[in-house]
């Protein structure tokens, strides 16, 4: 019964390659999200996704592409892997209703990529 | 620019020890601001709060907020080994084309030793 759930835990590349980190959530919430935290621990916010529609992009180089084929489903695809990208990847959640826990977001387990 | 800022970075303290934790911010268009407590995963849910000087408790923690001053301190009491781990402040960014972002501070690493 986990709210949100990432595959895989642990990724391990070489540069140069592509790989993909799936996110699911079965809480029903509307909006999704990446974050990425490097080795400082510092999370910041990559992309966010509502019902499906991309509406934050920070900037990510577009080696990074995110898809939602539903509102349950958020999955983040990396092209020519470099070493920079090396972090812990988050995947996210939260309602979009204006409801008082709404600003709350729930975090999946993680995805440590590390790039070789 | 929308901004969170924590100290101290880390903290060493003996079990039975209390700690506080800091976190000032500067955003525009100000909601609330969060408490999550990071172990080896993800961040897990502390505190959320609104309004300034109502102190939020659960247990030995306790959080308050000054919109005045901008900002917020979580304070532990009597630390176990178990409140180990890295807490992280953050301010929600509201305007629409936001989508509701969170803006992270840089997190307070915690060690409390037996």
């Amino acid at each position: 019964d986990t709210a949100v759930s990432q595959t895989p835990k642990y990724l391990v590349t070489q540069m140069g390659n592509d790989k993909s980190i799936k996110c699911e959530q079965n809480l029903g919430h509307d909006t999704m999200y990446w974050y990425k935290q490097d080795s400082k621990k510092f999370l910041k916010i990559m992309f966010s996704y509502n019902n499906k529609e991309l509406i934050i992009n920070e900037t990510v180089p577009n080696r990074f592409s995110p898809k939602s084929p539903d509102k349950a489903h958020l999955n983040l695809h990396i092209n020519s892997l470099e070493l920079g990208d090396s972090a812990v990847y988050f995947c996210a959640s939260r309602p979009s209703s204006p409801s008082s826990r709404s600003y709350e977001q729930y975090f999946g387990p993680g995805t440590r990529l590390t790039v070789t | 620019e929308d901004k969170v800022v924590q100290s101290p970075l880390s903290l060493v303290v003996h079990e039975g020890d209390t700690v506080t934790l800091n976190c000032s911010y500067e955003v525009t268009n100000f909601r609330s601001l969060l408490w999550y407590k990071q172990e080896k995963k993800a961040p897990t849910f502390l505190f959320m709060l609104t309004s300034s000087g109502i102190e939020k408790k659960s247990g030995r923690l306790s959080s308050i907020l000054d919109k005045k001053e901008l900002f917020s301190i979580l304070n532990i009491t009597a630390t176990q080994t178990g409140d180990s781990a890295v807490y992280l402040c953050a301010v929600p960014a509201m305007f629409y084309n936001q989508g509701g972002k969170l803006i992270f501070g840089q997190g307070t690493e915690l060690s409390v030793k037996p």
